[in-house]
């Protein structure tokens, strides 16, 4: 069956960068576009972008431009969100999930487990 | 960016009593061409992931209890519980998907 399974818990200094990664199981992972959200602790869900894994192109919202960049491997289905200069409000619970459909306006079917990111000096 | 607006924020309903939850967007999510609304609701419960319930504003997604209906169009829009049951405490979210993607803030709802 379908599984997104992504790295562990990382902790993560002021200024650092982290990479998080996102292994696809159970479809053609060049079928269907990977987003990435993020959810503070206690807070809302927050898009940050997403890959389409077939080209290598990528969308990120406005707010993490330049900070961010998505990449994949596709001989082993992985996808991987990379963030810059981490702050301390980005401490979150990062998500990767499957877009039910092969465009970029998709809802999302599957969602990993989700990456803990801790930033603290 | 679309803004997506929940109400109420929480929400504590009987069991086995109608759960009703409100969002809005800021601009319509009704794409012309295919007569779609771009709108999904996710229901998240404490330490999991969000879970796919509704797409298309009224689509539910297999295997979610018949009990759980979206409706609405354009720019208002509801989820629906006919039945709450313990296993539907959860916070949901709706999101819009006609540009790039805003969730709602969350309404949690609880049993009374």
């Amino acid at each position: 069956q379908v599984q997104m399974a992504q790295s562990g818990t990382e902790v993560k200094k002021p200024g650092a960068s982290v990479k998080v990664s996102c292994k696809a199981y159970g479809y053609t992972f060049t079928g269907y576009y990977i987003h990435w959200v993020r959810q503070a602790p206690g807070q809302g869900l927050e898009w940050m972008g997403w890959i389409n894994p077939t080209s290598g192109g990528t969308n990120y919202a406005q707010k993490f431009q330049g900070r961010v960049t998505m990449t994949r491997d596709t001989s082993i289905s992985t996808a991987y969100m990379e963030l810059r200069s981490l702050r301390s409000d980005d401490t979150a619970v990062y998500y990767c999930a499957k877009a039910r459909y092969y465009y970029e306006s998709s809802p999302l079917d599957y969602w990993g487990r989700g990456t803990l990111v801790t930033v603290s000096a | 960016d679309i803004v997506m607006t929940q109400s109420p924020d929480s929400l504590a309903v009987s069991l086995g009593e109608r759960a009703t939850i409100n969002c809005k967007s800021s601009q319509s999510v009704l794409y012309n061409s295919n007569n779609k609304n771009y709108l999904t609701w996710y229901q998240q419960k404490p330490g999991q992931p969000p879970k796919l319930l509704i797409y298309w504003a009224s689509t539910r997604e297999s295997g979610v209890p018949d009990r759980f209906s979206g409706s609405g169009s354009g720019t208002d829009f509801t989820l629906t519980i006919s039945s709450l049951q313990a296993e539907d405490v959860a916070v949901y979210y709706c999101q819009q998907y006609y540009s790039n993607p805003t969730f709602g803030q969350g309404t949690r709802l609880e049993i009374k």
